[in-house]
């Protein structure tokens, strides 16, 4: 079964729009934690934000905010006042145990494919 | 600020042969991972070192091996290359314990 599920291959927005990248996730493990990369063209992997499972406020970080609906296994995305550069691949991932800290390796999503329009 | 180096970034390899991809992670950080990228995929964890053991193992090939040298830098052997094995290959690196895995650039790996 497939622990990460982000459903949307692909979305257009407008500039400027907020846009909300889904990601569902499953695990029984009640300490993990949540993470979304961004993969411009270029193939960089960039960290834009973590959620922990214990954590008891949404994770910000600049105009990257993580919607967490814990009852729902719900980790999703919110990119406020979209530009041009933020065109890329996304990617939800997840690490069990530790509340998303160690060593273990992430498992990610299938990614969503953000194409900002003008 | 220093980021993870990797290299070569880009190798061309024929089938059989074998491959040595590096990295070299942040200065201070002590925990290394791989993935790979297939054309089109999500990575997929291939291993981790922590202090120079083995800390997390996933979908490696036996073909592949790695190891953490005492400088922290790793390096993964690739054996009997194939078709397949074609990819971007990622190092990521973090202090432990730490939640953020910050990656390399990458090193492209095409077999023929």
């Amino acid at each position: 079964a497939q622990k990460i599920t982000q459903t949307q291959p692909g979305m257009f927005v407008q500039e400027k729009e907020a846009v909300t990248l889904d990601c569902t996730y499953d695990t029984s493990d009640p300490s993990y934690g949540l993470f979304w990369y961004k993969q411009p063209s270029s193939g960089e992997m960039i960290f834009l934000i973590y959620q922990g499972s214990y954590d008891q406020q949404n994770a910000t970080e600049g105009r990257y905010s993580l919607n967490f609906q814990k009852a729902r296994k719900s980790a999703n995305l919110v990119i406020s006042a979209s530009q041009l550069g933020d065109s890329a691949m996304y990617f939800c991932a997840m690490r069990e145990g530790d509340s998303g800290g160690g060593a273990d390796g992430l498992t990610f999503g299938k990614g969503t494919h953000l194409i900002i329009q003008p | 600020a220093a980021g993870v180096i990797q290299s070569p970034r880009h190798l061309i390899k024929e089938k059989r042969e074998t491959a040595t991809l590096k990295c070299y992670p942040i200065p201070r950080h002590d925990t290394v991972y791989w993935y790979q990228q297939g054309p089109g995929q999500d990575p997929q964890f291939l291993i981790s070192f922590y202090e120079k053991m083995q800390s997390d193992k996933g979908s490696i090939p036996d073909r592949f091996s790695a190891q953490q040298f005492s400088d922290y830098h790793s390096e993964l052997n690739m054996s009997s290359l194939e078709l397949g094995d074609s990819a971007l290959y990622f190092c990521a690196s973090s202090p432990f314990p730490s939640h953020e895995q910050y990656f390399g650039p990458g090193t492209r790996l095409t077999v023929t």
